[in-house]
């Protein structure tokens, strides 16, 4: 089955600085997402991005899906975004419904 | 719209009890989903129901019943839960193409279930 995996384990920032994380998938997809949990334990959907760029506010996602990568920007970072972000990405088909989950890059913003 | 409503928010069974965890979802979404997610590693599908009436195995099945009651509502139930159930259960529902969401998913607050 499809293997996802995320870098980095851990980040800490400072509040204002940019990052980047980076999600590889072992095989092709069809559906790839990004979620951030907060927190408190909600998950969020950030992006549905199975292919190209997508951008809301200060954040931004990129598929290269033949090149089996995707990208999460987060600019001018807040505290607000402390959590961990998610990975997730699978093919429909005969088994629609598994999107494997990669283990997060849990994010610390420091004031 | 509440989204993917989840009850109950807290769980505390005994080994052997039983439970059913309740998930509905406002958004006339066809595909609804049941994850667990422990400590490192990450979420983990148990069940998911592509449309009303049907049901499949996700990764970690064994120890779990689903039923989709209808579009809304689907739910999930442990016969007689054991110390390695112990964890956060999340229902999942997933879009149907448009607005900004796309085909992904909606997850509802989350369950968290202890047995002792």
């Amino acid at each position: 089955g499809i293997q996802v995996e995320q870098s980095p384990p851990d980040l800490i920032l400072q509040e204002g600085a940019n990052s980047t994380l980076r999600c590889n998938f072992s095989d092709s997809v069809n559906n790839l997402q990004w979620f951030h949990q907060n927190p408190w334990g909600q998950l969020i959907n950030l992006f549905y991005i199975p292919s190209g760029t997508k951008q809301n506010g200060r954040l931004s996602a990129t598929t290269v899906a033949t090149e089996r990568y995707s990208l999460l920007y987060i600019s001018s970072s807040q505290t607000t975004d402390s959590g961990v972000y998610f990975c997730a990405a699978g093919s429909y088909g005969g088994s629609q419904g598994n999107l494997i989950f990669g283990k997060g890059t849990k994010l610390s913003v420091k004031p | 719209n509440a989204g993917v409503t989840q009850t109950p928010k807290f769980q505390v069974l005994k080994t052997g009890q039983s439970m059913t965890l309740q998930c509905a979802q406002d958004m006339n979404h066809n595909s609804m989903y049941w994850y667990r997610q422990d400590p490192g590693m990450g979420l983990r599908l148990i069940y998911y129901s592509a449309s009303e009436g049907t049901t499949d195995k996700g990764e970690v099945p064994n120890g779990y019943n689903v039923s989709r009651l209808n579009k809304r509502e689907f739910s999930l139930r442990l016969e007689s839960a054991a110390p390695s159930q112990t964890s956060v259960y999340f229902c999942a529902s997933r879009g149907g193409g448009t607005g900004r969401v796309g085909y992904g998913y909606t997850f509802g607050s989350g369950t968290r279930l202890t047995v002792v």
